[in-house]
């Protein structure tokens, strides 16, 4: 069925150090993969995003990179901030518009 | 550019009671969805609306919970009548037509007793 796996489930980084976040989709068809960060409380934002006719986006310290063939996509963070604790999640949108969501990766960067 | 608006923010009440939530999406947007954020978990699909149609239902608990969006602009989501599982956030999204993102709201936090 329609699946969205994500680990880790927790990740904790020293303060300057990168953090990576791995997500698999089951749907071939998937196209367009967003990433959120979600601060406690509050609602999720988006934070970058990848069309399937590309293998690597970059905005700043984040960049996330998609393996169509293994139907792989990950988050990369470089140089974490204490700013960058936060839940994130991955999603693919299958079928018409349908987003489906990953289960979070709670990120905390010690200072 | 004005953002999803839902109301209210926090709300709660006592299981087998009623409760409903609003949601205004972004001006223009036509699909808007609903989704149940439990704690520690990612936003689960409830209901999408394509302007006033519906989508995709197919994860919504059709013997307690119904939505509507009969304008094709705001919607109301509710729960009758609501059990302990229910506690959740409820979040409201639209998608923006021209580059396909999902914009959220800041959601509706239920507590059922």
């Amino acid at each position: 069925g329609e699946n969205v796996e994500q680990h880790p489930s927790t990740l904790s980084v020293q303060e300057g150090d990168s953090a990576v976040i791995k997500c698999t989709y089951s749907d071939s068809a998937s196209n367009y993969f967003p990433w959120y960060k979600q601060e406690l409380g509050k609602r999720p934002q988006l934070i970058i995003d990848i069309r399937s006719n590309v293998g690597e986006k970059k905005d700043q310290r984040i960049a996330v990179t998609l393996n169509k063939t293994a139907k792989h996509f990950s988050l990369h963070i470089t140089e974490t901030q204490p700013e960058d604790s936060a839940v994130y999640f991955c999603a693919a949108q299958i079928g018409t518009y349908k987003y489906i969501f990953g289960t979070g990766t709670r990120l905390k960067v010690l200072a | 550019e004005a953002g999803v608006a839902q109301s209210p923010r926090y709300k709660i009440i006592e299981k087998r009671q009623s409760v409903a939530f609003w949601c205004n999406p972004i001006s223009g947007h036509a699909t808007l969805y609903w989704y149940q954020q439990i704690l520690g978990q990612g936003p689960k699909l409830l209901i999408q609306f394509q302007n006033n149609g519906v989508v995709d239902d197919s994860q919504l608990p059709k013997d307690r919970f119904s939505a509507e969006r009969l304008k094709g602009v705001d919607s109301t989501l509710k729960i009758q009548p609501a059990k302990l599982e229910d506690s959740a956030v409820y979040l409201c999204a639209s998608r923006d037509q021209a580059g396909g993102k999902l914009f959220f709201g800041s959601g509706t936090q239920l507590s059922v007793l």
